[in-house]
């Protein structure tokens, strides 16, 4: 798996408290991504970073927030869960941009 | 804003058989684009990866092709085989900065081959 950790690997948490998920890689990639796949909308971005210290928004960062200290991890943070975060999240990295992206094996997450 | 759709979402075939997966998207001004493979339950595997100046790409029995000004791209499966069955999705990238830089996806199509 192009050497891409995901923890935890499942998660049920209540409304309203904090979740973390970590992404963790081996590959010394530059990109990493999170993204969000639910049925009938497929994979959308929430946020994505080309550096340490460098991230920005996709197109549902809305309720999520990003870290990246290292090169080798990229936190995603649901600050108050909520059942619309119910969700499998996936992590991707890549070298260079002409090179193809790889995937982690996801966090399934349940928002009760 | 770049839309990418696929069809059709399900397709079941037998074995041996050799299929084509169409992949189309509005802006045809790419910079790449990739089909992946997934599995139910796990990540995405990257099948094949198409730069804007290249026509095709091939890999083992896959075959994909990019036709930019048509807004196109197909996945070509010879001789398929009941390991083959997976969903296999688009994406594109748009450029190489900023929110340009990242891949939309296609929602998919789900592929069944059967003995």
């Amino acid at each position: 798996d192009a050497g891409i950790t995901q923890s935890p690997r499942h998660k049920v948490t209540e409304t309203g408290t904090p979740v973390t998920l970590r992404c963790h890689q081996t590959e010394n990639h530059r990109y990493m991504y999170w993204y969000r796949q639910d049925p009938g909308h497929g994979l959308r971005l929430i946020h994505y970073s080309y550096g340490v210290k460098d991230t920005d928004k996709g197109e549902v960062s809305d309720g999520y927030s990003v870290s990246r200290s290292k090169t080798e991890d990229f936190l995603l943070t649901l600050e108050s869960a909520t059942s619309s975060q119910t969700s499998v999240y996936f992590c991707a990295i890549t070298s260079v941009l002409q090179s193809p992206l790889h995937f982690g094996n996801g966090t399934r997450l349940t928002v009760t | 804003k770049q839309e990418v759709t696929q069809i059709p979402a399900a397709l079941s075939v037998p074995e041996g058989e050799n299929l084509v997966l169409n992949c189309s998207f509005t802006d045809s001004a790419i910079y790449n684009l990739q089909w992946f493979r997934q599995d139910p339950g796990k990540g995405l595997t990257s099948l094949l990866l198409i730069q804007s100046s290249q026509r095709e790409q091939t890999s083992g029995r896959l075959n994909a092709s990019l036709d930019k000004s048509s807004g196109r791209s197909t996945l070509y499966i010879a001789a398929s085989q009941p390991g083959d069955s997976a969903t296999y999705l688009c994406a594109v990238r748009s450029g190489n900065t900023g929110t340009a830089s990242k891949l939309t996806f296609g929602t998919g199509t789900r592929l069944q081959v059967t003995l």
